[in-house]
């Protein structure tokens, strides 16, 4: 069955730190892929999303994140961040017309 | 990309009576999809909302206990039914965004506590 693993369910960094968020999937085909971020008491947002071609996508908000095919990932990247980014993140594949999420990723950002 | 409004952003009900989520989408959409999002937990996928036919339910979620309507392309609602308070979560809805060239658009959310 398809799935997306978050393997880490808290990180925190310093802002201005680099971020990288993990996310790996297990699906049969070439995935279409997505992020996405909740901050407290919202609904989701779409940061980026995969579904061919090119394997680095720009995303709102300055993430990208990086589709490698040879370890069934898309890594969530932030060069600088910001103390606004503190939310969770969710990472998703699509499968049979559907959204499958991963288990979130909580960032919380310190000064 | 699509609008979605949610009503209510939030409630507090009684257990055993039942509560009706609205979605209100500002351009027609096919597919719309609830989700529910448990305290401290991911979103699972309760079911599509398909217009003119019987929502398609996922595992573990049965239509007597969350009935779905889709009268038109634009609005659905999910009812949650005979609430018990592990029905407290947030509840979502999603419509395939052909302004996100196909990302997902979700509405705020409904957080829903059961006491």
């Amino acid at each position: 069955a398809q799935s997306v693993t978050q393997p880490d369910i808290h990180i925190t960094v310093s802002e201005g730190a680099s971020l990288e968020l993990r996310c790996n999937y297990s699906y049969g085909a070439t995935p279409y892929l997505f992020w996405y971020v909740q901050s407290p008491g919202q609904g989701l947002q779409l940061l980026l999303k995969y579904f061919s071609g090119d394997t680095l996508v720009q995303g709102i908000k300055g993430f990208e994140a990086e589709f490698k095919r040879s370890q069934s990932s898309f890594n969530l990247r932030k060069p600088s961040v910001h103390w606004s980014d503190a939310a969770e993140y969710f990472c998703a594949v699509l499968s049979g017309g559907k959204l499958i999420f991963g288990q979130g990723t909580e960032l919380s950002v310190k000064p | 990309s699509a609008v979605i409004s949610q009503k209510p952003s939030r409630d507090i009900c009684q257990r055993g009576t039942s509560l009706t989520i609205q979605c209100q989408v500002d351009s027609q959409v096919t597919m719309m999809f609830w989700y529910r999002q448990q305290p401290g937990q991911s979103l699972t996928l309760i079911a599509t909302a398909n217009q003119g036919s019987e929502a398609t339910y996922e595992s573990g979620f049965v239509i007597d206990k969350f009935p779905i309507s889709r009268p038109n392309l634009t609005f659905s609602t999910l009812t949650v039914s005979n609430m018990s308070p592990e029905d407290s979560s947030i509840y979502l809805c999603s419509v395939r965004d052909r302004g996100l060239h196909y990302g997902y658009t979700f509405g705020s959310g409904t957080r829903l506590t059961v006491v």
